[in-house]
């Protein structure tokens, strides 16, 4: 098992690009998830899905869009991107919104 | 979910136990208590969870207080490697509660 891969691992945009981050995980996981993790801070939670078709904002949902179309995949989408999006994300996935989450190694973008 | 209170810091020898607190004064009959550790940039690895009672697995133990309003996480015999930020997260298990935001954290230094 791979677990959760998160691809790319860094990215480097210009303020209003687009661009998509990947995840994906093998692990037939009902619940993925996205955060964001700016210094000195902890994770807050951008937006989240408990199964194919069916995803949720969370406690920063501005400025992403996500969509659930298979188990495997939570690719999270910034339309014109902004120099405050500049963070490290990670992607989490788990059995059901409850259990323990299994984390990415998180990509780490800048926009200029 | 509850609240949770971490101090923003600790040192620890290496090779003595390392005993970090959480206060969740505020903790509900049927949230869990879980720690999570973060590895300088790397995505967060769970650790350990438990309801009421003490629980160990192969990586720490967690001690519940009998009226469940503080925990301690207890890693036996550190070493330079549990070196991280960890986390004390309070929730219930199960679909419906997904929000999962993470606090700031206990930075653990493991000093040689």
């Amino acid at each position: 098992n791979a677990g959760v891969t998160q691809t790319p691992k860094f990215q480097v945009l210009k303020t209003g690009q687009s661009m998509t981050l990947q995840c994906a995980q093998d692990m037939n996981h009902e619940y993925m998830s996205w955060y964001r993790q700016d210094p000195g801070m902890g994770l807050r939670l951008i937006h989240y899905s408990v199964g194919a078709g069916i995803t949720d904002q969370g406690e920063v949902p501005n400025g992403y869009n996500v969509s659930r179309s298979t188990t495997e995949d939570f690719p999270l989408r910034l339309l014109s991107a902004a120099p405050s999006q500049t963070s490290v994300y990670f992607c989490a996935s788990s059995l059901g919104g409850g259990e323990k989450l299994f984390f990415g190694s998180g990509t780490q973008l800048s926009v200029l | 979910d509850a609240k949770t209170t971490q101090p923003p810091s600790m040192d620890c020898a290496e090779g003595r136990a390392a005993n970090l607190p959480c206060n969740h004064s505020t903790i509900s009959g049927n949230e869990y208590v879980y720690w999570y550790r973060q590895i300088h940039s790397q995505g967060p690895q769970y650790i350990i969870h438990g309801l009421k009672n003490n629980e160990t697995n192969e990586m720490a133990s967690l001690i519940i207080t009998e009226d469940r309003k503080s925990s301690t996480l207890i890693l036996p015999h550190a070493t330079l490697r549990d070196t991280a930020v960890y986390y004390c997260i309070v929730r219930v298990e199960g679909f419906g509660n997904e929000k999962l935001t993470f606090g700031t954290g206990t930075r653990l230094t493991i000093i040689p």
